[in-house]
């Protein structure tokens, strides 16, 4: 069976730094890719970037690109989410997805809130 | 920048049909831009529905069906059920590159 395990709800303040995490199970992890995307309170979902594991091919949404960094662990089928300095802006539910080939997503995440506040 | 739009809102009787579309500013939607229709609900994760404009997965209900309408891609759904009122959005693909629109409430009333 196919999971996305997302790592639980964080609490930050403004300017700290924060990884997140999507373990990836049931499939051969390295073959498809891994997106992050973002959902502020009450609004629709927004698409951050990609990446590919097997050669971390990474792509970002321009509005996204130098605010965040995806990145990608094989050894534990794990990909990540990272912020240097967070922002109030940045409180938002989290969701990574798992797309096939390069035109089919497929599975979700449980979704990672994320608050910042301080 | 490239913007796909969507139906704000709309709603539905039970055991209607309705459309929801989804348009982007560049241009007619094509099969090319390989529309996915994902389902939310309240208090949950989004939830695949159709990928490829009309494709569905294992677990997509027969009563969603994806098609092109004119120049937009189109999610149909027949014979709407009460637990089908959620958030739909569409996504589609330009040169590879994701692009999600901003959502359609559905209500079932």
């Amino acid at each position: 069976e196919v999971q996305l395990v997302q790592s639980g709800a964080e609490v930050k303040k403004p300017g700290d730094s924060l990884r997140i995490s999507c373990e990836g199970s049931g499939y051969k992890f390295s073959d498809r890719w891994i997106g992050w995307v973002r959902q502020k309170p009450g609004k629709g979902l927004e698409w951050m970037g990609i990446i590919y594991p097997s050669d971390s091919d990474t792509r970002y949404t321009p509005s996204f690109q130098g605010q965040v960094t995806i990145s990608v662990d094989k050894s534990v089928s794990m990909v990540y989410l990272q912020w240097s300095s967070l922002k109030a802006s940045d409180t938002a539910m989290y969701y990574c997805v798992r797309q096939v080939a390069s035109n089919l997503i497929d599975y979700w995440g449980q979704g990672t809130r994320v608050t910042v506040s301080s | 920048q490239t913007v796909v739009t969507q139906e704000p809102s709309l709603t539905v009787s039970p055991g209607g049909t309705v459309t929801l579309t989804c348009a982007s500013n560049t241009g007619a939607v094509t099969s090319g831009h390989h529309p996915n229709w994902f389902q939310q609900k309240p208090g949950q994760a989004p939830r695949s529905l159709i990928f490829s404009t009309k494709n569905k997965h294992s677990w997509t209900p027969a009563r969603f069906s994806g098609s092109l309408l004119g120049d937009k891609a189109a999610l149909i759904v027949s014979g709407v059920q009460p637990e089908d009122e959620a958030d739909y959005y569409c996504l589609l693909y330009f040169d590879g590159a994701q692009v999600l629109g901003g959502g359609t409430k559905l209500t079932v009333l």
